[in-house]
C-alpha cells in the first residue's frame, strides 16, 4: 500500500501569498498524482492531474511539480476564496490512497 | 451533462445493514470505474475501493475488505456500497466518483451523509 503524507497539515497564509504545499509517496508513483481542493460542504474539485498537467476551468495561479517521489502544490497569488483543504492523490497502483489533507486558513 | 446522483442520507442503528447507490448520467458507464470515498467528520479523504462499469472488476482498500460490498448494475448505470452491518464508525459522508482506466477521479457525486446511531 502507498503512503501519501502531506506538509503541513495546517497553513495560515494572508492573500496574495504564494504558498506550497507538498506530498511525499511511500514508494515511486511516476506521475501518476493528481490534486483536489475541498471547501466546506462541497464535493472534492480537481485543480491538477499527472502532477504537473493543468485541469480546464482551474485559475492558472495553481500548478504542481514533481521531483522523484516528492510532489509540489504551488498556488502563486493566493485569493480568499482558495481558503479550502487540499488533498493529493495516487493512482498509480491499486489500492489508491489520499494524502491527509492540508488545510489552508486565509 | 455529466451527472453521478447519490441516494438520499440515512439514519440507521448499530448492526442494521445499508445499502446506498451512485447513478451516472451523460457518459457511457461501461467505460469508467466508479470510486468510493469516505469522509469522516472533521477528517479527510479515505479510498474505499472501485468498480469497473463494463466488467465489474473490483478492488478495495486494506481498511475497507471484507466489511463493505461494493457492486454495479450495468443495465441501470447505477453502483452500490452496502453494509451488513453497521457501527458507529461509519458514520461519514460518502462520496462516488468516476475514473477513466490510468487516470484520477475527474467528476464526484454530491455525497451521502450516513450516520449510525443508538
Amino acid at each position: 500500500e502507498i503512503v501519501l503524507t502531506q506538509s503541513p497539515d495546517f497553513q495560515s497564509v494572508t492573500p496574495n501569498e504564494k504558498v506550497s504545499i507538498t506530498c511525499r509517496a511511500s514508494q515511486n508513483i511516476g506521475s501518476n498524482l493528481h490534486w483536489y481542493q475541498q471547501k466546506p460542504e462541497q464535493s472534492p474539485k480537481l485543480l491538477i492531474k499527472f502532477a504537473s498537467h493543468s485541469v480546464s476551468g482551474v485559475p492558472p495561479r495553481f500548478s504542481g511539480s514533481r521531483s522523484g517521489t516528492d510532489f509540489t502544490l504551488i498556488i502563486d497569488g493566493l485569493e480568499v476564496e482558495d481558503a479550502a483543504v487540499y488533498y493529493c492523490h495516487q493512482t498509480s497502483n491499486f489500492p489508491h490512497s489520499f494524502g491527509q489533507g492540508t488545510k489552508l486558513e486565509i | 451533462e455529466v451527472q453521478l446522483v447519490q441516494s438520499g442520507g440515512d439514519i440507521k442503528k448499530p448492526g442494521e445493514s445499508l445499502k446506498i447507490s451512485c447513478k451516472g448520467f451523460g457518459y457511457n458507464f461501461a467505460t469508467y470505474w466508479i470510486g468510493w470515498v469516505r469522509q469522516r467528520p472533521g477528517k479527510g479523504l479515505e479510498w474505499m475501493g472501485i468498480i469497473y462499469g463494463g466488467d465489474s472488476d473490483t478492488r478495495y482498500g486494506p481498511s475497507f475488505e471484507g466489511h463493505v460490498t461494493i457492486s454495479v448494475d450495468k443495465s441501470n448505470n447505477t453502483a452500490y456500497l452496502q453494509w451488513s452491518s453497521l457501527e458507529a464508525s461509519d458514520t461519514a459522508i460518502y462520496y462516488c466518483s468516476r475514473r477513466l482506466t490510468g487516470n484520477y477521479f475527474d467528476f464526484w457525486g454530491r455525497g451521502t451523509r450516513v450516520t449510525v446511531s443508538t
